[in-house]
């Protein structure tokens, strides 16, 4: 399968400890993004790589909230003391260089905050 | 900012029948993409249709159409004859990176 893959799909923690989430997107695809999406809602914007490079990021994208795509490959988004209202959804999307701005999107990985 | 705005949050349909989901949205672009994203329950979401700004003609795939009208900065979703496979939520989504609608959860009754 060479779709977009997100680890782990389910996690819950307690509130204040850290946890971190692995996409790897379709490998020809230079451009990832992660989005969050709560329950009833449209995902969110997070941030977004192109290659290795971190472009954008959303206000959403608290100091607790980092991520990294060290070699421009797979990336990951690491939440710090996480609070409840973190409990998300958190997707990773993927596009290559082709200007028709279609991202092909991960099942996701979801968050439960105790 | 860009924003997109869907208007019904469910809608149901009967089997082999059509429906017309709405969306508006708003962008500061001159040159934009508009997409309607499906998402099936517990699933990834995956592309429905696509339509690119700069084209007059309204886009189609199958069963799938867009009625796009520009000025309004309208962009509605038709599906036509009606599975019970198109039961899922729908967002509207414009530009890159993608800002969506908060999504229509589609019915589908047999």
């Amino acid at each position: 399968d060479t779709g977009v893959s997100q680890n782990p799909r389910h996690k819950i923690t307690k509130r204040g400890q850290n946890v971190t989430f692995r996409c790897d997107p379709i490998s020809e695809h230079n451009r990832l993004y992660w989005y969050r999406q709560t329950l009833g809602q449209g995902p969110e914007f997070l941030t977004y790589f192109q290659n290795e490079a971190q472009l954008e990021k959303s206000r959403l994208l608290s100091d607790r909230f980092s991520a990294e795509r060290p070699k421009g490959s797979f990336s990951t988004l690491e939440i710090q003391r996480t609070e409840q209202g973190d409990s998300a959804m958190y997707l990773c999307a993927s596009r290559d260089r082709e200007n028709t701005g279609e991202l092909f999107f991960g099942e996701g990985s979801r968050l439960t905050v105790l | 900012a860009q924003t997109v705005t869907q208007s019904q949050p469910e809608m149901s349909v009967q089997e082999a029948e059509t429906v017309t989901l709405s969306c508006t949205y708003d962008t500061s672009e001159s040159d934009y993409y508009l997409f309607w994203y499906k998402q099936p329950p517990s699933r990834q979401m995956i592309l429905v249709i696509r339509q690119e700004a700069y084209k007059q003609q309204n886009a189609t795939e199958n069963r799938f159409s867009v009625n796009f009208q520009k000025a309004a900065k309208s962009f509605s979703l038709k599906i036509s004859d009606s599975q019970l496979g198109d039961a899922a939520m729908y967002f509207c989504a414009v530009n890159t990176p993608l800002v969506f609608g908060k999504g229509t959860r589609l019915s589908v009754i047999a």
